[in-house]
């Protein structure tokens, strides 16, 4: 079974950072593409990144362009996400997700998130 | 870059009715769109992709159609189960995989 399990959520003030992981269980995430995805507070669904099953290529929304970086460590079969300088607008549920090999592919498993909450 | 329009935004209706949901793309996306549920607290969950093939283990009472700039999602039969919120999402170029701002189905 595909299992998805997020981890190094908490509470950060403005301009910290914090690394969140996700572990994967159930199947190799060296052979598919992986996605961030988050949701703040009473919103809807926002991309944040993906990675290349190969890891090689890497993409950002504008959001988070040049102050989150995404890496995966198929040894360990974990997905990371660098959060550098912090902005209270951050905050959110922070989700790992599995696509399929190629980066245009669909989310279809879920982790079920972890909170990052940023304070001024 | 690709925007996504849901509407509408809130839908009421009552077990039994048959409802859909539509997605605009801001340019032609051929058929490369996924819908999610969501329900509150939860992670989302995939219903469809490539626009109308539908998921694994999903009922068919849900059902995807469009292609191009126009999508839409149908409830043939809402269940009480159904009542959640619902996201399209365009994967077709690599400029991000824009979601739409979702549609919350609640009871009427």
């Amino acid at each position: 079974e595909v299992q998805l399990l997020e981890s190094g959520g908490g509470f950060v003030q403005a301009g910290g950072s914090l690394r969140v992981s996700c572990a994967a269980s159930g199947f190799s995430i060296s052979s598919y593409a992986m996605a961030w995805v988050r949701q703040a507070p009473g919103k809807g669904l926002e991309w944040v990144s993906t990675i290349s099953s190969g890891g090689d290529s890497t993409y950002y929304a504008d959001a988070v362009k040049d102050h989150f970086t995404i890496s995966r460590d198929n040894s360990k079969n974990t997905l990371y996400l660098q959060l550098d300088s912090l902005r209270v607008e951050d905050t959110a549920v922070y989700y790992c997700a599995k696509a399929g090999y190629w980066v245009t592919t669909p989310l279809d498993s879920w982790g079920p998130g972890t909170l990052v909450t940023v304070s001024s | 870059d690709i925007q996504m329009t849901q509407s509408p935004s809130t839908l009421s209706a009552s077990v039994g009715d048959r409802v859909t949901i539509t997605c605009r793309a801001s340019q032609r996306i051929t058929n490369w769109l996924a819908w999610y549920q969501q329900k509150p607290g939860k992670a989302p969950k995939l219903l469809i992709y490539k626009a109308s093939s539908l998921e694994s283990g999903v009922p068919s009472r849900f059902s995807g159609g469009g292609s191009g700039t126009e999508f839409t999602l149908t409830i043939s039969s809402l269940q009480p189960d159904d009542f959640a919120t619902y996201y399209c999402q365009q994967y077709n170029t690599f400029s991000g995989g824009t979601f739409g701002q979702g549609t919350t189905v609640e009871i009427k």
